[in-house]
């Protein structure tokens, strides 16, 4: 596709449920991150994928986070017995290589909302 | 701790009045330095950035910003807004060595005709 693909846009869950949220990054990126807005708050940094591995996951806030790329393409942030802190919007962003990050394609988010 | 700090959380403006967003950073080493709106309803896009060479750089839509090393600043300008500038501003810093791109918490810009 053109852009950053996020699914799903919208979801809605009871705390102690199990989530997984989707990206698709732009085609050719090697470079993917998620990112976490909370409200009023700037995206806050999880976990970074070159390729297949995680480079970097010293953003995710417990081990109740796990995200995966298993082909170095779609990636699947996973989240286990959600609790209400969780609410928050999930981006998904992806640049050509690590040489170019900063000029990072971002999705338009899955908000996340947990009752 | 290490951060990014932008100073006004909402600003509000006249069109074709001047605009100066703040943003301080507290990194140390070499540094890029990034800013990123997000129009409404839209999702975040790139709107300058900074990695080496002139300090003063001009991004789209006629916004610049001006790295000051002994500041550790990156501040945002235009020297005239429009209605259509109306959205949410993030500064971001990424250290050279690293591969994560830290945001301020954004300043909300509204301009009113």
């Amino acid at each position: 596709g053109a852009g950053v693909s996020q699914t799903p846009s919208n979801k809605v869950t009871e705390k102690g449920k199990y989530v997984e949220l989707r990206c698709d990054p732009i085609s050719g990126h090697t470079a993917l991150y998620w990112y976490r807005q909370s409200l009023g708050q700037g995206p806050e940094f999880l976990i970074y994928f070159q390729g297949t591995g995680a480079a970097d996951d010293s953003g995710l806030p417990n081990d109740r986070f796990f995200a995966v790329r298993p082909e170095g393409s779609v990636s699947t942030l996973k989240i286990q017995r959600t609790e209400r802190g969780d609410s928050a919007v999930y981006l998904c962003a992806s640049s050509l290589t690590r040489e170019n990050t900063g000029e990072l394609f971002f999705g338009e988010g899955s908000r996340l909302t947990v009752l | 701790a290490q951060s990014v700090s932008q100073h006004n959380h909402h600003v509000i403006l006249s069109e074709a009045a001047s605009l100066e967003l703040g943003c301080n950073y507290s990194y140390g080493g070499t540094v890029n330095l990034f800013w990123y709106v997000q129009y409404p309803g839209q999702h975040l896009q790139l709107l300058l950035k900074y990695f080496s060479g002139d300090p003063l750089v001009k991004g789209i839509k006629g916004f610049e910003a001006e790295f000051i090393k002994s500041k550790f600043s990156f501040n945002l300008r235009k020297p005239s807004v429009q209605w259509s500038d109306t959205a949410e501003y993030f500064c971001a810093v990424k250290r050279n060595s690293g591969y994560a791109l830290n945001f301020g918490k954004g300043t909300s810009l509204l301009v009113t005709p």
